[in-house]
C-alpha cells in the first residue's frame, strides 16, 4: 500500500499570502495524484487531478506540481474561503490512498 | 446535474447490522465507479473501496476487506455500504463519491451519512 505523507500538519498564514502544501509518496505514483479541499461540515471537493490539472470550476490561484514521489499544491494568494483542510490522493496502485491532511488556518 | 444523495443518519448498537445507500442521478450510473470514504470524528479521509455498477467489479482496501460489503443495484442507480456487525469504532461519517471519467479520483460527492454506534 502506498503511504502519502503530507506536510506540514498545520500551516498558519494570512489572507493574501502564498501557501505551499506538500505530499510525499512512499513510492513513485508517476503523476497520478489529486488534491482535495474539505471545509468543516462539508464533503471534500476535487481541486487538482493528475498532479497539475485543475478540476472544473477551480480558480486559477490553485496549482499543482510534481511527479514521482514529491508533489506540491500552491495557492498563490489566499482568499478567506481557502482556509480548510487539504488532502492528497493517489490512483497509481490499489488500494487508492489519501494523505493524512494539512490544515490551513488563518494566522 | 450530477447528484449523489445518501441515506440519513443512523444510530445503532454494537453487533447490529446496517446498510447505507447512495443514489446517483444526472449521469449514466453504470458508466462510473462509485467509492466509499470513511471519516472518523476529527480525523482524515480513508479510502474504503469502490464498485463499478456496470458489472459490479469491486475493489476493497485491505483495511476494510471483510469488514464491509460494497454493492450496487443499477436498476435503481443506488450503491450500498453494508456492515454485518457494527462496532463502536465504526462510528464515523461515510461519504460516497463518483469517480471522474478515466480516473479514480472523486469528482462528485454525496452529503455524507453519519453512523453512530453506541450501547
Amino acid at each position: 500500500e502506498i503511504v502519502l505523507t503530507q506536510s506540514p500538519a498545520t500551516l498558519s498564514l494570512s489572507p493574501g499570502e502564498r501557501a505551499t502544501l506538500s505530499c510525499r509518496a512512499s513510492q513513485s505514483v508517476s503523476s497520478y495524484l489529486a488534491w482535495y479541499q474539505q471545509k468543516p461540515g462539508q464533503a471534500p471537493r476535487l481541486l487538482i487531478y493528475d498532479a497539475s490539472n485543475r478540476a472544473t470550476g477551480i480558480p486559477a490561484r490553485f496549482s499543482g506540481s510534481g511527479s514521482g514521489a514529491d508533489f506540491s499544491l500552491t495557492i498563490s494568494s489566499l482568499e478567506p474561503e481557502d482556509f480548510a483542510v487539504y488532502y492528497c490522493q493517489q490512483r497509481s496502485s490499489w488500494p487508492r490512498t489519501f494523505g493524512q491532511g494539512t490544515k490551513l488556518e488563518i494566522k | 446535474e450530477v447528484q449523489l444523495v445518501q441515506s440519513g443518519a443512523e444510530v445503532k448498537k454494537p453487533g447490529e447490522s446496517l446498510k447505507i445507500s447512495c443514489k446517483g442521478s444526472g449521469y449514466s450510473f453504470t458508466s462510473y465507479w462509485i467509492g466509499w470514504v470513511r471519516q472518523m470524528p476529527g480525523k482524515g479521509l480513508e479510502w474504503m473501496g469502490i464498485i463499478y455498477p456496470g458489472d459490479s467489479d469491486t475493489r476493497y482496501s485491505p483495511s476494510f476487506q471483510g469488514q464491509v460489503t460494497i454493492s450496487a443495484d443499477k436498476s435503481i442507480s443506488t450503491a450500498y455500504l453494508q456492515f454485518s456487525s457494527l462496532k463502536a469504532s465504526d462510528t464515523a461519517m461515510y461519504y460516497c463519491a463518483r469517480t471522474m471519467s478515466g480516473t479514480y479520483y472523486f469528482d462528485y460527492w454525496g452529503q455524507g451519512t453519519l453512523v453512530t454506534v453506541s450501547s
